[in-house]
């Protein structure tokens, strides 16, 4: 059985800090790393992926992998009040065309 | 506009009758997916597509059905059979990429509540 598991929080961040959100998953086999920002009520939005071990910065935001520990964590710099929403990891086995393993997400606030 | 399209956004339905939402994309992908979303929970994956015609059971494919007769449409039926259907339902697709498929993107959502 396929599991992704996150701190379900809610993480309380000042505005301007760094946010850190962190997951760690089961299948060791598992290939293509992705997050997801779901405000209440909406369908999840695709923020950032990441396929091979390191570093992956995309504006204020960075994604960190690391395979041999099973880990993803996903950064917010310069945090702001519209990031407050919940964060969604999500995990593929293989580049094909299987579904995603989603863990249950990390409820995030930003404090103006 | 390119994107995915889910209809009903609010869909009510009684006990012991069945249910279609229905999924279209203008994206041309390849890959299309359903998944379930409880309150408080991630997703769940119920069913997906890889080409028309074609389709694979995901983790929670009981009291459910698809079909896939043309590559933008990706139905699914939810059955009297379903014990719990009550759920914010999300249609995903992908495009593919050589032997890869890439980033699923979301619809918007069509949430189911029985009565």
């Amino acid at each position: 059985q396929k599991e992704v598991e996150q701190n379900s929080g809610p993480l309380s961040v000042p505005e301007g800090a760094i946010a850190s959100l962190n997951c760690t998953y089961s299948d060791r086999v598992s290939q293509s790393f992705f997050w997801y920002r779901q405000y209440s009520g909406k369908s999840p939005e695709l923020i950032m992926s990441i396929y091979s071990n390191g570093d992956k910065e995309d504006g204020r935001f960075t994604a960190q992998l690391n395979k041999a520990s099973q880990y993803v964590s996903l950064l917010i710099r310069d945090s702001q009040p519209s990031d407050s929403a919940t964060y969604l990891c999500a995990v593929q086995s293989g580049g094909g065309a299987d579904g995603l393993t989603f863990g249950k997400g990390t409820h995030l606030i930003i404090q103006p | 506009d390119g994107g995915i399209t889910q209809s009903p956004k609010y869909l009510f339905r009684k006990e012991g009758q069945n249910v279609t939402l229905s999924c279209e994309q203008n994206l041309n992908h390849d890959a299309m997916y359903w998944y379930r979303q409880d309150p408080g929970q991630g997703l769940r994956l119920i069913y997906y597509s890889q080409i028309v015609n074609d389709f694979q059971k995901g983790d929670i494919a009981e009291g459910y059905s698809v079909s896939r007769e043309k590559k933008e449409s990706f139905p699914l039926t939810v059955t009297s059979a379903q014990k719990n259907p009550t759920a914010f339902y999300l249609c995903a697709s992908s495009i593919r990429q050589g032997p890869f498929y890439n980033e699923q993107f979301f619809g918007p959502g069509t949430r189911l509540t029985v009565l």
